[in-house]
């Protein structure tokens, strides 16, 4: 069953402290994407990936790091200089790896992060 | 920099009534529109897409959406809403998302 697959789903951290939230697709798509999603924001771009390697900044990029070391897996670490992490992340990936935003996104169920 | 509008953030309509949410967009070159929807407890997954071609897109569970290219818009459509309707409605131009609009359907 294909599909992507982020973990841990709720997770606390106190103030100060780094936390990597996974992300794990077995679709074979190129492309994949963080985004962070608040309440009466929609969802906010952090990072993407269009290729093993390589990632790009999104909008929201400050206080967050990732890395694209395999196809399938493109982990996000909320460093402690995020000033407001509190908030519910999602993980996507696309078929495409084009820049052009044609792409359509496929979905985790998301992780909660709360900070203590 | 890019953005999505969407105009209304919380939708209250009782079944079969009709469903109209806007959604507007700066322009930013080709047009790549998209509607997702995020039912409770499930995955964010796509209602529908627009790229070129006939402005007026179906897509699943009824739904349409038209793209006036003089408006910026791309305003979601469903002539007869459902209590399963009832979800959490995004819209997105590239990878920009609005803020959302939650709709709430009685019975």
């Amino acid at each position: 069953d294909g599909g992507i697959t982020q973990s841990p789903k709720y997770l606390f951290r106190k103030e100060g402290q780094n936390v990597t939230l996974s992300c794990e697709q077995n679709l074979n798509h190129d492309a994949m994407y963080w985004y962070r999603q608040d309440p009466g924001q929609g969802l906010r771009l952090i990072y993407y990936s269009q290729i093993v390697n390589d990632f790009q900044k999104g909008d929201i990029a400050e206080g967050y790091s990732v890395s694209r070391e395999k196809k399938e897996s493109f982990p996000l670490t909320v460093t402690s200089a995020q000033k407001n992490p509190t908030a519910f992340y999602l993980c996507a990936s696309s078929r495409d790896r084009g820049a052009s935003g044609a792409n359509v996104l496929t979905f985790g169920a998301g992780s909660r992060l709360t900070v203590l | 920099a890019q953005s999505v509008s969407q105009h209304n953030h919380h939708v209250i309509l009782s079944e079969a009534a009709s469903l109209e949410l806007g959604c507007n967009y700066s322009y930013g070159g080709t047009v790549n529109l998209f509607w997702y929807v995020q039912y409770p407890g499930q995955h964010l997954q796509l209602l529908l897409k627009y790229f070129s071609g006939d402005p007026l897109v179906k897509g699943i569970k009824g739904f349409e959406a038209e793209f006036i290219k003089s408006k910026f818009s791309f305003n979601l459509r469903k002539p007869s809403v459902q209590w399963s309707d009832t979800a959490e409605y995004f819209c997105a131009h590239k990878l920009i998302f609005g803020a959302g609009t939650r709709l709430a359907v009685h019975p």
